[in-house]
């Protein structure tokens, strides 16, 4: 089946630095890619949508300039978190639909921590 | 707009059955989503139901009524590890899947 690989799974920043965290699809191409935030004790929330060669469409209330999403390749998301705070700190996942069965697949997370 | 609703919380002991609610408002209806969620892990997927009625795998089984925007995931031969949050969801027009808030599920022996 679609395999999403997302790297790092774990990452620590200090305040004020930039992070970025990559979402692959390795047997697929995806055109589009989803990111997704989820907060201890509670359920994934959807950042924004990435579109391969265009622009990302993002949720209400999510920053466009904090959270910079590229999809530069059919292959390839990312996500950088740009002067991080320590309330950005959470599980980030990334998510594309499997072409093949139209399944979402899902990345294995990254748990970003801000000092 | 999009709004998932299913409980916060449930709780059962081994070998039980358990069903987890979710009540769904959609503009569009693509299918029905389920995945189960363990504590800083990806969500797996479980079931995906698009016609009504019920659609059994295993331990677990999913039953879907589009008139009613009722979805629910039936669990039976509870084990230890079911242990997880459950996660009910449907894609948007735009594809992408939104997420009820999840049910945590705590399996006691």
């Amino acid at each position: 089946g679609a395999v999403v690989s997302q790297h790092p799974s774990w990452v620590i920043c200090k305040s004020g630095t930039s992070v970025k965290i990559e979402c692959r699809s390795l047997d697929f191409q995806a055109t589009t890619m989803f990111w997704y935030r989820q907060f201890p004790k509670q359920s994934l929330m959807l950042m924004a949508t990435s579109n391969e060669g265009s622009k990302a469409t993002y949720e209400q209330g999510v920053e466009k300039d904090k959270f910079l999403i590229n999809h530069a390749s059919l292959t390839l998301s990312t996500l950088t978190v740009t002067s991080a705070h320590p309330e950005d700190s959470s599980f980030y996942i990334c998510s594309a639909r499997d072409p093949m069965t139209n399944g979402y697949t899902f990345g294995s997370g990254t748990r970003l921590t801000v000092v | 707009g999009q709004n998932i609703d299913q409980p916060t919380e449930m709780t059962a002991t081994e070998g039980a059955i358990v069903q987890i609610n979710c009540t769904y408002q959609t503009s569009g209806f693509n299918g029905l989503f389920w995945y189960q969620q363990h504590a800083g892990e990806a969500p797996t997927f479980l079931s995906y139901n698009v016609l009504d009625g019920l659609e059994e795998k295993g331990r677990f089984s999913s039953f879907l009524s589009r008139s009613k925007g009722y979805s629910y995931l039936l669990l039976k031969e509870l084990q230890m590890k079911d242990s997880a949050s459950y996660l009910c969801a449907a894609p948007t027009a735009g594809t992408a899947l939104i997420f009820g808030k999840g049910t945590t599920l705590s399996v006691s022996s």
